[in-house]
């Protein structure tokens, strides 16, 4: 697509129930971030694929948050009994990965899911 | 440690002078890469400019520059004639290149807010 889709963009949930967040990134976009950013904060990284794989997955703040993309394309963050505090706008971010080692890739970010757990 | 520090509160500028956006950060890594990221009060995270921690000259684009001093691990962006529409949050933003790979997360610093009086 012509930009990174995201879904749904607004979600209200009650303590602990699941959720799942969708993230649609550029077409040929082989790399994918998620961010979630707290009101008013900056934001906070989440995981990072590269394909299909995970290379860094250190910033799931638990056990209950676990995310899967597949196909190279679409990708899901779910968070599992949500908190209160998982209450948060997420951001889905893709790159192109085609500047070689240079470390210039940009991230595009798409319009973000906001979460309210109630 | 911080990696990306923004300290500056509420900045305001008066509509067509220049302002700058205070960043600092900290890495051992010897290559890495800098980025500003705008965030207006709908949410949508714009890229800016990036700098490489081996260019040689400041980038520039259009009414963005970024006065970047290695030694002094600082990384400041200049707006020059300032407009309405740069009202909004500002982050800077760095990626390790070796320690963590071409491509990636970002961290992000705190932001800064940005409002441009008429």
């Amino acid at each position: 697509g012509a930009g990174v889709s995201q879904s749904p963009s607004n979600k209200v949930t009650e303590k602990g129930k699941d959720v799942e967040l969708r993230c649609d990134p550029i077409s040929g976009h082989t790399a994918l971030y998620w961010y979630r950013q707290s009101l008013g904060q900056g934001l906070e990284f989440l995981i990072y694929f590269q394909g299909n794989s995970a290379p860094d997955k250190s910033g799931l703040p638990s056990d209950r948050f676990s995310a899967e993309r597949t196909g190279g394309s679409v990708s899901t963050l779910t968070i599992q009994r949500t908190q209160q505090e998982d209450s948060a706008v997420y951001l889905c971010a893709s790159s192109q990965a085609n500047r070689g080692q240079t470390g210039a890739n940009v991230l595009t970010f798409g319009a973000g899911s906001r979460l309210t757990v109630l | 440690a911080q990696k990306i520090t923004q300290t500056q509160p509420g900045m305001f500028v008066q509509e067509k002078e220049a302002v700058t956006l205070d960043c600092t950060y900290d890495t051992s890594d010897p290559s890495y890469g800098l980025f500003w990221y705008k965030q207006p009060s709908s949410g949508e995270m714009i890229f800016l400019i990036y700098q490489g921690s081996y260019d040689q000259q400041n980038a520039t684009e259009g009414r963005y520059s970024l006065n970047f001093q290695k030694a002094r691990k600082s990384a400041n962006l200049v707006i020059s004639a300032s407009q309405l529409g740069d009202s909004a949050m500002y982050f800077c933003a760095m990626r390790e290149i070796i320690r963590t790979g071409a491509n990636s997360k970002l961290t992000f610093g705190k932001g800064i807010t940005l409002s441009v009086r008429p």
